[in-house]
């Protein structure tokens, strides 16, 4: 099973600040088959990126996945209010989520 | 617009067997398109998936929760349901369920990855006497 670690735990950024979140593999992803998910409170996750790099429907391009083997990263090139959130990396297991909190 | 609604339940006794079923308006579940799956959240955790199901009926399941899991699908309503038996308190949790899309490799064959495309809103399962 791939293992997924997510750092950091919480990010405190101001909006128009740039988010950078990594996600770590306990061995390479095969196809590098990753995809990101956001979460706001009370509602349900939704898909931002899939295939590592490839933006879903109606997603800002303000929004980005990178990476490769066991290094991937969303970056959110300048925060908007509705950004915070928490965020999940994915391959066959999630990660444990990082949370992107106003500073 | 493709929406995926949960319903059933909100409370579950102790080693009884949680029942849901997910409707879907907007898609077909039998586009072959597809597969339908259910993810869980215990209250202020993680996202764990469940299983999932194709409209053929086949399916794959969490490892972990495989020996307590039953799915099933109907066409006809363009429903697909989740039985989980011998349910304890650690099951208690927001149940979602989603439109997935599975990944195969190079060859083909499916790589035991997928993604989640669009989720219904989650209903919460409460285990409890």
């Amino acid at each position: 099973e791939v293992v997924l670690t997510q750092s950091p735990g919480t990010l405190s950024l101001s909006p128009g600040e740039r988010a950078t979140l990594s996600c770590r593999a306990s061995q390479s992803v095969i196809g590098d088959f990753l995809a990101w998910y956001q979460q706001k409170p009370g509602q349900a996750p939704r898909l931002l990126i899939f295939g590592t790099s490839t933006r879903a429907t109606g997603i800002p391009d303000r929004f980005s996945g990178t990476g490769s083997g066991t290094d991937f990263t969303l970056s959110i090139s300048r925060l908007e209010p509705e950004d915070f959130a928490v965020y999940y990396c994915h391959h066959t297991t999630f990660g444990q989520g990082t949370k992107v909190e106003i500073k | 617009q493709v929406q995926l609604q949960e319903s059933g339940p909100g409370l579950v006794k102790p080693s009884e067997t949680l029942s849901l079923t997910c409707t879907v308006s907007g898609a077909s579940v039998n586009s072959g398109s597809h597969y339908w799956s259910w993810i869980r959240q215990p209250p202020g955790k993680g996202l764990e998936w469940i299983g999932d199901i194709y409209y053929t009926g086949s399916t794959n399941y969490n490892p972990s929760l495989k020996s307590r899991i039953t799915m099933s699908i109907n066409t006809s309503k363009n429903q697909f349901s989740l039985n989980l038996s011998s349910v304890t308190a650690a099951d208690t949790a927001v149940y979602y369920c989603a439109r997935t899309v599975l990944y195969y490799d190079s060859r083909g064959y499916y790589s035991g990855a997928q993604y989640f495309q669009i989720w219904g809103q989650g209903t919460l399962v409460t285990v409890s006497s």
